[in-house]
């Protein structure tokens, strides 16, 4: 069984161009989550996706940033006119089912798309 | 708010030796608490949690973590450290509201040397 497939692993980026970071959830995963860890920080959560629905986006800044779980095909998240500030690895993580207060399943993680934006 | 903290960047521990590295939590309500390994340019592999029960967790690899809620903490631990076991540990705790988003610590590099 595969584990959770992000690309690309590196990305470099200039300033203002758009940055597509792609997320194929483990195999009978149907739940995305997506961390961005900044230098000498831990992950930060940004937002929570099932298929076809974002179901908590808390943590997405509110301009530039979307993520999307079509039916068919991987999570996206687009970044669009890139800042320096963006440069973080962004970490993909997914789930069997949701994660309720009475069953708080574990999160399985990929292995990050670093960005760089020069 | 929720919050997780790590109070060593670094643990340094010579191999065979028993090795701790910190946590300690802060949330409303009953916590659950997750420890995650990071290798060099991977992503996070799930260590063990800790959900209700048993104070003393097992999980991967050898490692156990202790709860204790009257100190707020959730310490990892393991008896033996290996060489190998070198990398960066993330302890995290799950947000109270449903959706699971983890909330986690700033991360501890365990140095294991031989």
């Amino acid at each position: 069984n595969a584990g959770v497939m992000q690309n690309p692993r590196h990305l470099v980026r200039r300033r203002g161009q758009e940055a597509r970071l792609r997320c194929s959830p483990m195999k009978g995963h149907s739940h995305v989550y997506w961390y961005r860890q900044l230098p000498e920080e831990g992950l930060k959560f940004m937002v929570y996706l099932q298929k076809e629905n974002i179901i908590d986006e808390s943590g997405m800044p509110k301009e530039r940033f979307s993520a999307e779980f079509p039916k068919e095909g991987p999570s996206i998240l687009r970044i669009q006119q890139v800042v320096r500030g963006d440069s973080a690895a962004y970490f993909c993580a997914s789930s069997p089912r949701q994660s309720v207060r009475t069953d708080p399943i574990e999160q399985y993680f990929g292995p990050g798309t670093r960005l760089t934006v020069t | 708010a929720q919050s997780v903290a790590q109070p060593e960047d670094q643990v340094n521990v010579a191999e065979g030796n028993p090795l701790t590295v910190k946590c300690t939590y802060s949330v409303s309500g009953n916590p659950y608490l997750f420890w995650y390994v990071q290798y060099p340019n991977r992503g996070l592999q799930f260590l063990l949690k800790y959900i209700t029960g048993d104070n003393l967790v097992k999980g991967s690899y050898g490692f156990e973590a202790e709860f204790n809620k009257s100190q707020t903490s959730f310490h990892l631990k393991k008896p033996s450290a290996l060489v190998s076991d070198s990398a960066l540990y993330f302890c995290a705790v799950r947000a109270p509201s449903n959706t699971g988003k983890l909330i986690f610590g700033q991360g501890t590099t365990l140095q294991v040397k031989p």
